[in-house]
């Protein structure tokens, strides 16, 4: 069964570049029916999609963070990244990593339990 | 971007009752539409996948309906584990997006 952890500093400053890595366990990183996904909540809000990744390197991003954002792989680690530019008091969030299934259809199972990221100064 | 509406924002109901979460897109998304239970804390949880078909491990209770732009997630009988939040999204084209969440209460 597959299960994803995420990790993160916690607490960053405004106009610093935010890190967190999602760590995929019980499953391959390498299938062709999956993409690997960021999505965040801030706190008492609804849920936005942040991007995606495919095991080919290929990557989906939302439009609203695309200036910002990269989304990288790791399928050596099993690792999927997410690295957010210059960030402000609008990224703080708990962010969840997500498996996207693509085959036709597509939906986000399992979830990461989620890190929350703190913006403050 | 396709914007998602659900209703009601938030629902009072009793145990054993039968409830009705509606979800709206802005242009036609076809059969993909997806719905998850959020319980406070944790993560949310996939529900039912391509509008109708009952994720693996969840109770017969849930059901999804509809296609293009209107859907409905009805709950039978609810039971007290089923008090959470729930949310719509569509997996139609990206920028996936979510329904602003339906708060379910006991009454």
């Amino acid at each position: 069964q597959v299960q994803l952890q995420e990790s993160g500093p916690g607490l960053i400053k405004p106009s610093e570049t935010l890190s967190l890595t999602c760590s995929v366990s019980g499953g391959s990183v390498t299938s062709g029916s999956y993409y690997w996904n960021w999505i965040r909540q801030a706190p008492g809000q609804g849920l936005e999609w942040i991007g995606n990744i495919y095991y080919s390197g290929r990557t989906q991003y939302n439009p609203s963070l695309k200036s910002r954002l990269t989304i990288s792989l790791d399928t050596s680690k099993k690792q999927v990244s997410l690295r957010l530019t210059s960030v402000t008091a609008a990224d703080t969030a708990i962010y969840y990593c997500a498996r996207e299934h693509t085959t036709g259809y597509n939906w986000f199972d399992p979830w990461g339990q989620g890190t929350l990221v703190s913006v403050s100064s | 971007d396709i914007q998602m509406t659900q209703s009601p924002s938030s629902l009072s109901a009793s145990v054993g009752d039968r409830v009705t979460i509606t979800c709206r897109a802005t242009q036609s998304i076809s059969s993909h539409l997806n719905w998850y239970q959020q319980e406070p804390g944790k993560a949310p949880n996939l529900l039912i996948y391509a509008a109708s078909s009952l994720q693996s491990g969840v109770p017969s209770r849930f059901s999804g309906s509809g296609s293009g732009t209107d859907f409905t997630l009805t709950i039978n009988s609810l039971q007290p584990e089923d008090f959470a939040t729930y949310f719509c999204q569509q997996g139609h084209s990206t920028p996936y997006t979510f329904g602003q969440g339906t708060k379910l209460e006991i009454k």
